[in-house]
């Protein structure tokens, strides 16, 4: 089982849907978070990150964490054509630890 | 310009040559990562710094690779006798150390073609 698993996509939305992005993750003792946004050729930029069970807003993104299920999700409101691109998950196990990717899920979305 | 910087940004050469790439992080960031990326794969953790102090290297990570951060600002990731498997983006993060880890900031890669 690899330690954080995404579906890789492509995921298709019309453009002002809503996206959702789906993450689990193996080790129970992660400490942290983060979603991360990687345009074709270029570096991740990070989106958010959480730390605690339950949603964490941040303007069109909402990010959902259930410690029990081992699993975080991203919600893209009022998606655009702009975020067409691949979401990263990365985990950390807590202080002192290296951060842990998934495979990334490539989102498309249709105008 | 602040944020993280990589060099060079394209790197191509010769099966068994020996490339050097360099990173300087945030400057006010202590932690210091390197991750290597292939096409349609997530970035695969290296190695990490925390100052000058190696403090993880991947189990992955063969002899033919070494890192470097003398004085725990820029680093330096060697790649000794080049192999085409090699070919990838290699990426370099920074961050600072908190009290619980924050978040890592990328530096634009420095992408590597073995050929």
């Amino acid at each position: 089982q690899k330690e954080v698993e995404q579906n890789s996509g492509p995921l298709s939305v019309p453009e002002g849907a809503i996206a959702s992005l789906n993450c689990t993750y193996s080790d129970r003792g992660s400490q942290s978070f983060f979603w991360y946004r990687q345009y074709s050729g270029k570096s991740p930029e990070l989106i958010m990150f959480i730390y605690s069970n339950g949603d964490k807003e941040d303007g069109r993104f909402t990010a959902q964490l259930n410690k029990a299920s081992q699993y975080v999700s991203l919600l893209i409101r009022d998606s655009q054509p702009s975020d067409s691109a691949t979401y990263l998950c990365a985990v950390n196990k807590g202080y002192g630890q290296n951060f842990v990717f998934g495979p990334g899920t490539r989102l498309s979305v249709l105008p | 310009d602040t944020g993280v910087s990589q060099n060079p940004r394209h790197k191509i050469t010769k099966r068994g040559q020996n490339v050097t790439f360099r990173c300087d992080p945030i400057s006010e960031h202590n932690r210091l990562y390197w991750y290597r990326q292939t096409l349609g794969q997530g970035p695969e953790f290296l190695t990490y710094f925390q100052n000058e102090a190696q403090l993880e290297k991947s189990r992955l990570l063969s002899d033919r690779f070494s890192a470097e951060r003398p004085k725990g600002s820029f680093s330096t990731l060697e790649i000794q006798r080049t192999e085409q498997g090699d070919s990838a983006m290699y990426l370099c993060a920074s961050s600072p150390v908190g009290n619980r880890d924050t978040e890592a900031f990328f530096g634009q890669g420095t992408r590597l073609t073995v050929v």
